[in-house]
């Protein structure tokens, strides 16, 4: 299996901060990396796929970098919708895998 | 537009087995590369894989579930079944159906099931 480490575990951030998460995968991905934003009570919401490719809708200021097996994820100008928790997700190969999420909250 | 809507039981007993059915439009499972998947999540954890099956009938389980599961499509009624047997009050959480095409995956809002005697 491809495991997924994603730190931080969590992170406390200011309204304007920029920030930047990290997912680290045990095998190369070739991109095959998304990045997904999930508030409460809602469904995982794509923002990045295949690592850098922004989601129609989604705001600029999110971007997605990385290859092999390192890849990031940057917010930039953080708003207040932005306080969530984020996870990576490989679909390079089965079975697909996670990251442990991070949870991002107001500092 | 792309939509996946997940129904199924609430509630199941345990050792009971568990159906879900996901009616997707959008997107048509006779295409090329396209494939639909199920995820499950419990509150405060990541999310967990469980089963996909691509357009051409290729089907792909997790491996510490695959003997209790199994995914079916009718490409006709644009559905996915998914069949969890043996069902365990931790099997207890949010599933949901997700329309894959290479990288890019789109998921429904998920069904909660609770599994309580």
């Amino acid at each position: 299996d491809v495991q997924m480490t994603q730190s931080p575990s969590s992170l406390s951030a200011s309204v304007g901060d920029r920030v930047t998460i990290t997912c680290r995968a045990s095998q190369t991905l070739n991109n095959y990396l998304n990045w997904y934003q999930q508030k409460p009570g809602q469904a995982p919401k794509l923002l990045i796929f295949a690592a850098s490719t922004l989601e129609g809708g989604v705001p600029s200021r999110f971007s997605g970098s990385g290859s092999g097996t390192d890849f990031s994820l940057t917010i930039s100008n953080l708003q207040p919708e932005d306080f969530a928790t984020y996870y990576c997700q490989q679909t390079y190969r089965t079975p697909i895998t996670f990251g442990q999420g991070t949870r991002l909250e107001i500092k | 537009q792309i939509t996946l809507k997940e129904s199924g039981p609430t509630l199941v007993r345990p050792t009971q087995s568990l159906t879900l059915t996901c009616d997707f439009s959008g997107f048509s499972l006779r295409d090329n590369g396209v494939g639909v998947g199920w995820v499950r999540q419990t509150p405060g954890k990541a999310p967990e894989w469980l089963a996909l099956i691509f357009w051409d009938g290729d089907s792909r389980y997790s491996p510490s579930l695959q003997d209790r599961l199994t995914i079916t499509k009718d490409t006709a009624k644009n559905q996915v079944v998914l069949t969890m047997t043996y069902m365990d009050p931790v099997d207890t959480a949010r599933y949901y159906c997700t329309h894959i095409y290479s990288s890019y995956w789109y998921w429904g809002q998920g069904t909660l099931v609770t599994v309580s005697s």
